[in-house]
C-alpha cells in the first residue's frame, strides 16, 4: 500500500519569502507524484505532477518540485510567495498501473503574511 | 468547457435521515471517483466508477453508504441513515480515461446534525 506524509501541518512564511512544503511517500512500486492546492470552500486545483523524466518539475503560480526517488520525496517549492498563495496544499501519489485511486497526505496549509 | 460539478454545495441532513451527493463530470469524460475529506484532514478514496459500473469500491464503509453512475445523468453518492461522524466535504474527479488526471469538483459539504 502507499502512503504519503507531510510532516508540517502548517507553514507561516512573510510575502516574497521563499517556501518548500515538505512530501514524503511510501511505496512498494513505481509512482505518479501530484501536488494539489485548494482555496478556502474550493476544490483541489492540480499544479503539478511528476510522471517520468526530469525529476524537477514546473508547476503552475511558479511552483516547482523536485522528485528524489532515493530519498522517496517530492518537495513543492516557490522563490517568492504571495499573499495569494496562502491555501491548504496536498500532496498525492498514485501507483502508476492498474489502480486508479489518489492517495492524499493530510496537508501543509500554507499562510503568508504582509 | 464546463467543470466537473457537485451539487448541493451545502447539505444539512438530521440524524437518521438520508443524504444524496450528485456529480456531472466533464464532457467527454467516463470515469468517476469519489473521495471524502473529514475535518483537518487529507482527502480517502471511497469509490471509482465508469458509466454504469463500480471498478474499485475499496474505501466506501461496508454500511449505509452506496455509489452509483448511470449510463444517462449524473453519478450519485448516496448515505443512508447519516450519523455524526459523516460530517465531511465530499469531493468528485472525473477523468477521459483510465489513468488520465483527474480534475476535481468544489465539493459538497455535508453537516449532519
Amino acid at each position: 500500500a502507499q502512503s504519503v506524509t507531510q510532516l508540517d501541518s502548517q507553514v507561516p512564511v512573510f510575502e516574497e519569502a521563499p517556501v518548500e512544503l515538505r512530501c514524503n511517500y511510501s511505496s512498494s512500486v513505481s509512482v505518479y507524484l501530484f501536488w494539489y492546492v485548494q482555496y478556502p470552500n474550493q476544490g483541489l486545483q492540480l499544479l503539478l505532477k511528476y510522471l517520468s523524466g526530469s525529476t524537477l518539475v514546473k508547476g503552475i503560480n511558479g511552483f516547482e518540485a523536485e522528485f528524489n526517488k532515493s530519498q522517496t520525496s517530492f518537495h513543492l517549492r516557490k522563490p517568492s510567495v504571495h499573499i495569494s498563495d496562502t491555501a491548504e496544499y496536498f500532496c498525492a501519489v498514485k501507483v502508476n498501473t492498474g489502480f486508479q485511486k489518489l492517495v492524499f497526505g493530510t496537508g501543509t496549509r500554507l499562510l503568508v503574511s504582509p | 468547457n464546463a467543470g466537473v460539478m457537485q451539487n448541493p454545495r451545502h447539505l444539512v441532513r438530521r440524524r437518521g435521515q438520508e443524504a444524496r451527493l450528485r456529480c456531472s463530470p466533464m464532457k467527454g469524460h467516463s470515469h468517476v471517483y469519489w473521495y471524502r475529506q473529514l475535518p483537518e484532514e487529507g482527502l480517502k478514496f471511497m469509490v471509482y466508477l465508469q458509466k454504469e459500473n463500480i471498478i474499485d469500491e475499496s474505501g466506501m464503509p461496508k454500511e449505509r453508504f452506496s455509489a452509483e453512475f448511470p449510463k444517462e445523468g449524473p453519478s450519485i453518492l448516496r448515505i443512508q441513515q447519516v450519523v455524526r461522524g459523516d460530517s465531511a466535504a465530499y469531493f468528485c474527479a472525473s477523468s477521459p480515461a483510465p489513468g488520465g488526471e483527474q480534475y476535481f469538483g468544489p465539493g459538497t459539504r455535508l453537516t449532519v446534525t
